[in-house]
């Protein structure tokens, strides 16, 4: 079964400084995989996801993650933080390549943004 | 507005009761499911189906018990709480060429 590590359950960042979460998944076979963004007292909302052809993946909000198989890492960044930034992030993996695979999330990542 | 809708929002059971938590989706997604959240546990799938008449288990799935008479719904039901059970629960659906979730807003669930 396919598990998903987030590194750092809080992370904080200056205002304007440089966003990295982290996160790394089990299977050896290229998964489908997603970044989901969490703000306080809502469901989750799909940030970015790879499931083939360019590696690096652009979501929104300025947000884009890389697909490295030899390190099985998908790693969420984005160039200059802001405060609307601060939410909590989840990694989520699928266990198949169709639509109807179930999907694994991390147990997430808290941004704080710092003025 | 199309999406997933999860009801009631806010929910207080006492031990023993038991509730229907409702989630309806308007896109004709074949693929629904249900995860609760709960802290630094991330989501954890309890029941989920690839389509109408058709549900499986996830990792948490006791206590819970689900049907998907119709495309549209799936009803998840607790049937007799405990304390263990107070969380936030979400309803998530997927389409057919579209990978990813579509979520609800969530349903806060407390058992005293």
């Amino acid at each position: 079964a396919q598990s998903v590590t987030q590194l750092g359950s809080h992370v904080s960042v200056s205002e304007g400084a440089l966003v990295l979460l982290r996160c790394n998944y089990s299977s050896s076979v290229p998964p489908y995989l997603f970044w989901y963004v969490q703000y306080p007292n809502q469901g989750l909302q799909l940030l970015l996801k790879y499931t083939t052809g360019a590696t690096l993946v652009k979501g929104i909000n300025g947000f884009e993650a890389e697909f490295k198989k030899s390190e099985t890492s998908f790693h969420l960044t984005k160039p200059s933080a802001h405060m609307s930034d601060a939410a909590e992030y989840f990694c989520a993996v699928s266990e198949g390549r169709s639509s109807a695979s179930k999907i694994i999330f991390g147990s997430g990542t808290r941004l704080s943004i710092r003025p | 507005n199309a999406g997933v809708t999860q009801t009631p929002k806010f929910q207080v059971l006492k031990t023993g009761q038991s509730m229907t938590l409702q989630c309806a989706q308007d896109m004709n997604h074949e693929y629904m499911s249900w995860y609760r959240q709960d802290p630094g546990m991330g989501l954890r799938l309890i029941h989920y189906s690839v389509g109408a008449g058709i549900t499986d288990q996830g990792e948490v799935p006791n206590g819970y018990n689900v049907s998907r008479s119709t495309t549209e719904d799936f009803p998840l039901r607790l049937l007799s709480a405990a304390p263990s059970q107070t969380s936030v629960y979400f309803c998530a659906s997927s389409g057919d060429r579209d990978y990813g979730y579509t979520f609800g807003s969530g349903t806060r669930l407390t058992v005293v």
